[in-house]
């Protein structure tokens, strides 16, 4: 089945700087591969996703690259703010919709003042 | 987008006994899968829980355990029978349709004494 390593477990960045946090797969039947941050005490919410057939998606600070050679995805946050402090989540699926989602172990994000 | 309500969000429960963890979606949906999310880790799927049949289980989980149940397109239980110690955990409903993004429950943290 579908394994998932993400890194590193732990990331500590100044307000302002950007972090990157970055995930493996390792099917190569995986097309789906969202993203969620999870805040203290709530379940996991998407920030971004994309699919296979894209090599890099943007919604304003937040970013994700996509190598399917490598098999291997990265998520990119700029400027960041102290509200990005949480657990971020890197998954992979066969489908958007259509399967079961495998998660990363996590990264925890510290935005230092 | 949907909207998951678990419950309980919380429960202290003897070793031995049994918990039913309810997850009830505001609108009708394709799939719900159920994760165990241990104190600071990743989420692990469980299971996927099918409407009319039996639910389909990961490696290392097994119905007499966790066993789901899914009457109809917006609602599904997991019970976590037999609890001990290790047990304990954040238990976490989700749900999507094909095509659409995956929705997350804000978890069931059980604590087993």
């Amino acid at each position: 089945g579908e394994n998932v390593e993400q890194h590193p477990s732990t990331l500590s960045v100044q307000e302002g700087d950007s972090a990157v946090i970055k995930c493996t797969y390792s099917d190569s039947a995986s097309n789906y591969f969202p993203w969620y941050k999870q805040e203290l005490g709530k379940g996991p919410q998407l920030i971004i996703d994309i699919r296979s057939n894209v090599g890099e998606k943007k919604d304003q600070r937040i970013a994700v690259t996509l190598n399917k050679t490598a098999k291997h995805f990265s998520l990119h946050i700029t400027e960041t703010q102290p509200e990005d402090s949480a657990v971020y989540f890197c998954a992979a699926s066969m489908g958007l919709g259509d399967d079961k989602i495998i998660f990363g172990k996590g990264t925890r994000l510290h935005i230092l003042p | 987008s949907a909207v998951i309500s678990q419950k309980p969000s919380r429960d202290i429960c003897q070793r031995g006994t049994s918990l039913t963890i309810q997850c009830q979606v505001d609108s009708q949906v394709t799939m719900m899968f159920w994760y165990r999310q241990q104190p600071g880790q990743s989420l692990t799927l469980i299971a996927t829980a099918n409407q009319g049949s039996e639910a389909t289980y990961e490696s290392g989980f097994v119905i007499d355990k966790f066993p789901i149940s899914r009457p109809n397109l917006t609602f599904s239980t997991l019970t976590v029978s037999n609890m001990s110690p290790e047990d304990s955990s954040i238990y976490l409903c989700s749900a999507q349709d094909p095509n659409t993004e995956a929705f997350f429950g804000q978890g069931t943290r059980l604590t087993v004494v």
